[in-house]
């Protein structure tokens, strides 16, 4: 067990609809990276945020957004659903820069139909 | 749970024997590795990692090997287990920058 919680576990929603994913982080680490793992393939970063600023993006969509709370915690937002969005996301907890082995949660299963 | 890498490369092995999963990696200015281990409905678990200042790392019957010539990463796991059926995956960072993964490999050890 890694210390870092996803919620849900499981979520399904439609095409065009919204998502909330939520993350917390490792105890005493600062900075959260969310990445899209699409079946049988390797996950993909999406974005980090440190000190609740985004700290580097991937080659997502704005439709894809995020925010850092002042605990460390983390909210990953999908704004108009696409089927292609399927995937398990995870979120990866860590150090900053120097001690930035990252740990991840067990993921939220995504669902659009 | 949830199948991950339903298509992925395959490596069979007798429980007991050791285990090689290699990696090619992309960026020559890649100075930090990981190796994670997946298993069906979970997140990826850390097992080892190396900085490109190294070119081995051992850990509980774990060793990376790295070769920065010709870009390439290998996890050696010895006495295989039952418990190491996974899909394993490496992945690479360039300083500063996001982790690239790779595709990953599945490991099923046979009884």
């Amino acid at each position: 067990e890694t210390g870092v919680t996803q919620s849900p576990t499981h979520l399904i929603k439609t095409r065009g609809q919204q998502v909330t994913l939520r993350c917390s982080s490792q105890s005493g680490h600062n900075t959260v990276s969310w990445y899209q793992q699409a079946l049988g393939q390797g996950p993909q970063f999406i974005f980090q945020y440190y000190r609740e600023e985004e700290n580097g993006r991937g080659n997502f969509p704005p439709r894809f957004s995020g925010l850092q709370f002042p605990n460390y915690s983390s909210e990953l937002n999908v704004n108009a659903l696409e089927l292609d969005d399927s995937a398990l996301y995870l979120c990866a907890s860590s150090l900053p820069v120097g001690r930035d082995t990252q740990y991840f949660g067990p993921g939220t299963r995504l669902t659009v139909l | 749970g949830e199948s991950v890498g339903l298509h992925l490369p395959t490596l069979s092995v007798q429980e007991g024997d050791n285990s090689i999963i290699n990696c090619a990696y992309s960026n020559s200015a890649s100075d930090y590795f990981i190796w994670y281990k997946q298993e069906s409905g979970k997140g990826p678990q850390f097992i080892i990692d190396i900085r490109s200042n190294m070119d081995k790392r051992q850990g509980q019957r774990v060793t990376v090997l790295l070769n920065k010539t010709v870009k390439h990463l290998s996890l050696q796991i010895a006495a295989t287990q039952p418990g190491d059926s996974a899909v394993y995956f490496c992945a690479e960072r360039n300083y500063g920058q996001n982790f690239v993964f790779g595709p990953g490999t599945r490991l099923s050890v046979l009884p």
